[in-house]
């Protein structure tokens, strides 16, 4: 078992270019999300996946947009980057059938670098 | 809107010290709390969780507690060991939105030899 996975662990980017985050977990869960996380600030959540299919804006959606490919992909797309968006992203995931008694799992992160 | 708060920002502390990590939430109304572990550079790591209808639980080392009623919880560490520095992240889930988890900003903790 991998895990939560995500490509790519670094990348800069220039203002205004594009990118794709991929996330992938084998462990069969139905949530997924996509954090990020700032000096000084806890993790904070930009979307998330309740099941296959469905996608829902978190606290801070604006900029991004996901797309949740089957029951183990999101993706998290920056259509144009600015240097706001730089910041450490993470992917986690959760069965979710048992809400109270489950824990999250978390990928190693995205550093993201837009100049 | 869930806040989460982490006292202390930082704590540095000899080898074989027992601390006290604590978090507390404004609104009782919770599914779980979470406490993580966070290395440099890394991921996070769950390390206990506890449901809204339990008091406490362990891990070897570590023991957790939950007061839902006054919105406050505490990691326990025993024995602290230089291995134990990292950042520990407290997170609460409300179950409005399903696993969503509202996070503090970490106590970030180091264990000197």
């Amino acid at each position: 078992n991998a895990g939560v996975t995500q490509t790519p662990k670094f990348q800069v980017l220039k203002t205004g270019q594009s990118m794709t985050l991929q996330c992938a977990q084998d462990m069969n869960h139905n949530s997924m999300y996509w954090y990020r996380q700032d000096p000084g600030m806890g993790l904070r959540l930009i979307y998330y996946s309740a099941s296959e299919g469905t996608t829902d804006k978190g606290e801070v959606p604006n900029g991004y947009n996901v797309s949740r490919l089957n029951k183990r992909e999101f993706s998290l797309r920056l259509e144009s980057a600015a240097p706001s968006q730089t910041s450490v992203y993470f992917c986690a995931s959760i069965h979710s059938d048992r809400v109270e008694a489950d824990t999250q799992y978390f990928g190693p992160g995205t550093r993201l670098t837009v100049l | 809107k869930q806040e989460v708060t982490q006292i202390p920002a930082a704590l540095s502390v000899p080898e074989g010290e027992n601390l006290v990590l604590n978090c507390s939430f404004t609104d009782s109304a919770i599914y779980n709390l979470q406490w993580f572990r966070q290395d440099p550079g890394k991921g996070l790591t769950s390390l206990l969780l506890i449901q809204s209808s339990q008091r406490e639980q362990t891990s070897g080392r570590l023991n957790a507690s939950l007061d839902k009623s006054s919105g406050r919880s505490t990691l326990y560490i025993a024995a602290s060991q230089p291995g134990d520095s990292a950042t520990y992240l407290c997170a609460v889930n409300r179950g409005s939105t399903l696993g969503r988890l509202y996070f503090g900003r970490g106590t970030q903790l180091t264990v000197w030899p």
